[in-house]
């Protein structure tokens, strides 16, 4: 079965340390989004993804890198922590067509940064 | 500001009761869709609704493109209906993107 997969589920992080999230997906969609998820907020878009090799800054790309090696893995990536990126960070993937495109979004990684 | 606001934030239903979430945008209407969260959990797709209305089992989406609103109803609440309930829609550029609402926490008691 197509899906989206997250690693780690939980995360604890050293402020100024190096974090990286894992994405993984199997449907061979196009496109990968990275998303942070506080409350009173929603999902906000970090960075997203059109193929391999592209990377595109979203609503909120700072403190944030992303790399798409490939069609199937997309990496957020936090240089130097801060305790402000605690969050719950969501991963996704879409064929890109709109009009209601087929998203998967993974299960989600628990960052606590201490 | 938030271009996708939602109401109410959190509700509290007895089993077997009715429900209306809204959703109301600040810009132009694209692809609506609405998404279900169970507590910890990752988001699934439940309507995909740009227009007009529709129903799937209990559940029914309402979108009024020109008054920039869509609304979902959920009749004879359930206990597994609990959960939070996102409404989102694409971005007309920068990869299909969806911009989400904050959410709607709806908890169901027997």
């Amino acid at each position: 079965e197509a899906a989206v997969t997250q690693s780690p589920r939980n995360k604890v992080a050293v402020t100024g340390g190096k974090v990286t999230l894992s994405c993984n997906q199997t449907n061979n969609h196009n496109n990968m989004y990275w998303y942070r998820q506080d409350t009173g907020h929603g999902l906000r878009l970090i960075h997203y993804s059109y193929g391999a090799g592209s990377t595109e800054k979203g609503d909120i790309p700072d403190g944030y890198k992303a790399s798409r090696p490939s069609q199937e893995n997309f990496s957020l990536i936090l240089e130097l922590a801060t305790p402000s990126q605690t969050s719950v960070y969501f991963c996704a993937s879409g064929d890109g067509t709109g009009g209601g495109s087929d998203y998967t979004f993974g299960s989600g990684t628990r960052l606590l940064v201490i | 500001g938030q271009q996708v606001q939602q109401s109410p934030t959190s509700l509290v239903l007895q089993e077997g009761e009715n429900a209306e979430l809204q959703c109301n945008f600040s810009t132009s209407l694209n692809s609506m869709q609405w998404f279900y969260q169970r507590p910890g959990g990752s988001l699934v797709s439940v309507f995909y609704n740009p227009s007009g209305t529709k129903q799937s089992g209990r559940l029914t989406s309402t979108t009024v493109i020109k008054e920039r609103r869509s609304s979902l109803h959920i009749s004879s609440s359930q206990i597994t209906d609990s959960g939070t309930y996102l409404c989102a829609m694409e971005r007309g550029q920068g990869g299909r993107a969806l911009i989400f609402g904050t959410g709607t926490t709806v908890s169901v008691s027997p």
